[in-house]
């Protein structure tokens, strides 16, 4: 049970609009703490795609953005394309917790 | 650019021991966290350890508190997991990762993994 929850799968036609969700709790997105979000292919090892501050790494392109509302968090790609179909994951810091580092269980993004 | 490469991964019994290293180019090294974080097959991430910049401390997850040691040698820019007792649980890909850790606990680099299996 992972302390921030994700949708296990989405899906969108090229071109579209996408959300994934990225739910938390009073003791981490709640608090305030800063959300993370990595985008990882088969096979290949996480990268850091977007973080606090909706801020991308060199490379990101702008169709990927990302907010926060209270406990809640979201990772928004425009102009979906093929080469996004991708696990995502969600990260932040929990307070309560003695593994103050806590994942998403992760979102399996299909392009359509 | 930076680079990390983890090495050591490979095939162990139960209870057995296994000791993974990640090499660092391309930033100073200790300047930063470095942090473990694995990946069970198929499965989502799970963060199981982080060493400061000076070595001096280091956190650990509950599921490998007691069994995984993390040092660091900062003249060979390189971090080492020493895994003991191993589970089969423990089966994972290992991903070495610098970690940000000032004012914000986030992985800004990572490397490409190392795959431990823990079977009889």
């Amino acid at each position: 049970q992972s302390a921030l929850t994700q949708p296990p799968s989405v899906s969108g036609a090229p071109g579209q609009r996408v959300t994934i969700s990225c739910t938390g709790s009073k003791s981490n997105i709640g608090a305030g703490y800063d959300v993370y979000w990595y985008q990882q292919f088969p096979g290949r090892a996480p990268k850091l795609l977007i973080s606090a501050g909706n801020n991308r790494p060199s490379g990101v392109p702008d169709r990927f953005s990302a907010s926060k509302s209270g406990a809640s968090a979201s990772l928004a790609i425009t102009g979906l394309q093929g080469e996004d179909e991708a696990h995502y994951y969600c990260q932040s810091f929990d307070s309560d917790l003695s593994d103050p580092v806590v994942f998403g269980g992760g979102t399996k993004l299909t392009v359509l | 650019e930076v680079h990390l490469e983890e090495s050591g991964g490979g095939a162990v019994r139960p209870g057995g021991s296994l000791r993974l290293s990640c090499a660092a180019s391309g930033f100073i090294f200790d300047d930063y966290a470095m942090g473990w974080v694995r990946q069970a097959p198929g499965k989502g991430l799970e963060w199981i350890a982080r060493i400061n910049w000076s070595g001096s401390d280091t956190r650990y997850a509950d599921s490998v508190k007691g069994r995984f040691t993390l040092s660091r040698d900062n003249a060979k820019n390189s971090v080492d997991l020493q895994m003991t007792s191993l589970r089969v649980e423990d089966t994972a890909f290992y991903y070495c990762a610098r970690q940000i850790t000032n004012a914000a606990n986030f992985f800004d680099s990572w490397g490409q993994g190392a795959l431990v299996t823990v079977s009889s």
